[in-house]
């Protein structure tokens, strides 16, 4: 079975220019997840999909930070403008179905450096 | 509201030796609470999950915790350290419903043979 898939897996870029991650989940799966790992910090949930819908986005900076899963499959995350406090590793995680008791299978994550 | 808590960013043990990783939580709402591995440049692996079942949860590679509701600790052990363990443990905390994941800040694991 193939795991989450992300691309890219880095990224540079400067301040206040845009940027975008895409994120292919197990197959399946209808709950996607995006988290944001800051440098010595543990992940911090972003946004929740189920299927093609929004579960949960109360922490996603949404001045900036955008995320769309059209098809209820893939999904991208977008940033614009970038700030220097953006730098982070972005995981995606998928879960067959909603709620704390299915498990997340996480993907290996984009890092992101804005200079 | 919900945290969790994990005493100590760095442990080192001995090849061999106990290896004991804390995790304490704050839940006003029953807990469902979760060990993860990350390896470096890798995604996160679930290890094990309390989901209100039995307190003594036993997971992947001989890891184990417990979930003590009177101390609010979800401690994560191993007999016996393996080379291979060396890794960052996340302890995490949800409700039953999964729309929020708190993760704490890690422990880093260091082996020394």
């Amino acid at each position: 079975e193939a795991g989450v898939a992300q691309s890219p897996r880095y990224k540079i870029i400067e301040k206040r220019q845009s940027v975008a991650f895409w994120c292919n989940p197990i197959s399946g799966h209808a709950t996607l997840y995006w988290y944001q790992q800051i440098l010595g910090q543990g992940p911090k949930l972003l946004i929740q999909f189920q299927n093609n819908g929004v579960v949960d986005d109360s922490q996603l900076p949404k001045d900036r930070f955008s995320a769309e899963r059209l098809k209820g499959v893939d999904s991208t995350l977008k940033i614009q403008p970038a700030k220097l406090e953006d730098s982070a590793v972005y995981l995606c995680a998928s879960s067959l179905d909603r709620g704390a008791s299915y498990e997340q299978y996480f993907g290996p994550g984009t890092r992101l450096t804005v200079t | 509201a919900q945290s969790v808590t994990q005493l100590g960013s760095h442990v080192s043990v001995s090849e061999g030796a106990l290896v004991l990783l804390r995790c304490n939580y704050s839940s006003s709402v029953p807990p469902y609470l979760f060990w993860y591995v990350q390896y470096p440049n890798q995604g996160l692996q679930l290890l094990l999950k309390y989901t209100s079942a039995a307190t003594l949860v036993k997971g992947i590679n001989g890891f184990e915790a417990e979930f003590k509701k009177s101390e609010t600790s979800f401690h994560l052990t191993k007999p016996s350290a393996h080379m291979s363990d060396a890794a960052e443990y996340f302890c995490a905390v949800s409700d039953v419903s999964g729309n929020q994941f708190y993760f704490g800040t890690g422990t880093s694991l260091t082996v020394i043979p």
